[in-house]
């Protein structure tokens, strides 16, 4: 079946430092690929998104490309802030019109000043 | 806009008792989903609806636990009897029809003394 695996955590890093969570999934076909974030005492919320091979999908100066020779979608930023502090999910839809999200484990990441 | 609103926000009672966990969708979505967070276990997915109709149920974790969706804008999660083991954050979300996202409640907090 469908399934992302995703960089264990927790990810301690310092403001301004560079970013990045791995992201790996197993899948039929062409799957549409989400970053969510959880804020603490939050639901989740779509971070970014992307629905085909090469596309990037970016939000808030985070970014993530679709690649589908490496089935990979990993999570980067340039210079991480203190509010970036939240729990990272990866997740997939698989192809063909079905609603469920498959997401990763999460991963905590804290940003320290 | 409204997000998906879910009550109440902390539940706090004993085992052997009724909990009922609610959920009003995004107006104009038709699908919604009930997931279940913890520690342990992560982020999973209990049941989905379509138009008012369960898609998915799979992940129920027993017959204690039951949802539905008398409407497209209400949807309930009862577990009776309650046990510890259900102490968790449930999440319900709504998403649109085509290549929508999820979006996400706040959650409840259920802790079974």
């Amino acid at each position: 079946g469908d399934s992302v695996t995703q960089m264990e955590g927790p990810v301690t890093l310092s403001e301004e430092a560079f970013l990045t969570i791995n992201c790996t999934y197993t899948a039929t076909g062409y799957p549409s690929l989400f970053w969510y974030v959880q804020y603490p005492g939050e639901g989740l919320q779509l971070l970014l998104k992307a629905t085909k091979a090469d596309d990037k999908g970016s939000n808030k100066g985070f970014e993530a490309t679709y690649r589908k020779e490496t089935t990979s979608f990993h999570l980067e930023k340039g210079s991480v802030q203190v509010s970036d502090s939240a729990v990272y999910f990866c997740a997939l839809t698989a192809p063909g019109g079905n609603e469920k999200l498959t997401f990763g484990t999460g991963t905590r990441l804290t940003i320290i000043p | 806009d409204a997000g998906v609103i879910q009550s109440p926000r902390h539940e706090v009672t004993e085992m052997g008792q009724e909990v009922t966990l609610r959920c009003k969708p995004i107006s104009g979505h038709n699908s919604l989903f009930w997931y279940r967070q913890t520690m342990m276990r992560g982020l999973e997915l209990l049941i989905y609806f379509n138009n008012n109709v369960p898609i998915d149920d799979s992940g129920m974790p027993e017959d204690r636990f039951s949802a539905k969706m008398p409407n497209a804008s209400f949807s309930t999660l009862k577990i009776q009897p309650s046990e510890p083991r259900d102490s968790a954050v449930y999440f319900c979300a709504s998403m649109g029809q085509g290549n929508q996202p999820q979006h996400f409640g706040d959650g409840t907090r259920l802790s079974i003394l």
